[in-house]
């Protein structure tokens, strides 16, 4: 039972373009989101999140778009470097963020290409 | 300095074996949690503790067991191991709800598991 999915495994896209990584759920009880991106033999490491309370949270280059009537999510990366590339796990929890529990996706791998 | 350190990063064994993998944390978290991730590349929660007291235990086989001695280690023992138990297994920690806690997880590189 996927409650949170990545329908695309990968996404390829040019240095300096934008990046659009996308994210839905099923769970109606989620109501705080976040993207961890990964780098081969390394742990994810968290990069943004947002609140159900929220549509958009911005930093720096990252911007997190959510739409609760869709339950989607998505992540932009503009402008896109090489050292973007990495699997971007999309995650999502209950209660506000004051659940312990988070439920992955599966990732997407990006590629940048120079 | 590695914040959430795992040994040993690869372990080779035979099924029907006993094996252990060590979780150190060096940020002063009082949450830690051990997450698999199967061949599928979902990241699954399995367990976590919270100032050494066992808080998420999720449908998890028995023969998985943690332990905590202290608020900076998680270990994880598996007793007799098959097939389905090859994966990578992340060790992390967090603040705890209340002191911080933002759902930021900080990851160790993870113990890829291989069950012949």
């Amino acid at each position: 039972d996927q409650q949170v999915k990545q329908n695309s495994p990968s996404l390829s896209v040019q240095e300096g373009r934008i990046s659009i990584l996308n994210c839905d759920y099923t769970n109606s009880m989620f109501d705080y989101f976040l993207w961890y991106k990964k780098y081969p033999a390394e742990g994810p490491t968290f990069l943004i999140s947002i609140s159900s309370i929220k549509d958009k949270n911005e930093d720096g280059r990252f911007t997190v778009f959510l739409n609760k009537s869709a339950k989607h999510l998505s992540l932009h990366i503009v402008p896109s470097q090489p050292g973007d590339s990495a699997v971007y796990f999309c995650a999502a929890s209950s209660s506000g963020g004051s659940n312990y529990k988070l439920t992955f996706g599966k990732g997407t791998l990006l590629t940048v290409n120079p | 300095d590695t914040a959430v350190s795992q040994t040993p990063k690869y372990l080779v064994t035979q099924m029907g074996n006993d094996k252990s993998i060590k979780c150190e944390q060096n940020l002063g978290h009082d949450t830690m949690y051990w997450y698999k991730q199967d061949s599928k590349k979902f990241l699954k929660i399995m367990f976590s503790y919270n100032n050494k007291e066992l808080i998420i235990n999720e449908t998890v086989p028995n023969r998985f067991s943690p332990k905590s001695p202290d608020k900076a280690h998680l270990n994880l023992h598996i007793n007799s191991l098959e097939l389905g138990d090859s994966a990578v297994y992340f060790c992390a920690s967090s603040h705890q709800i209340g002191t911080g806690f933002s759902g930021e997880l900080f990851f160790g590189e993870g113990s890829r598991l291989t069950v012949l």
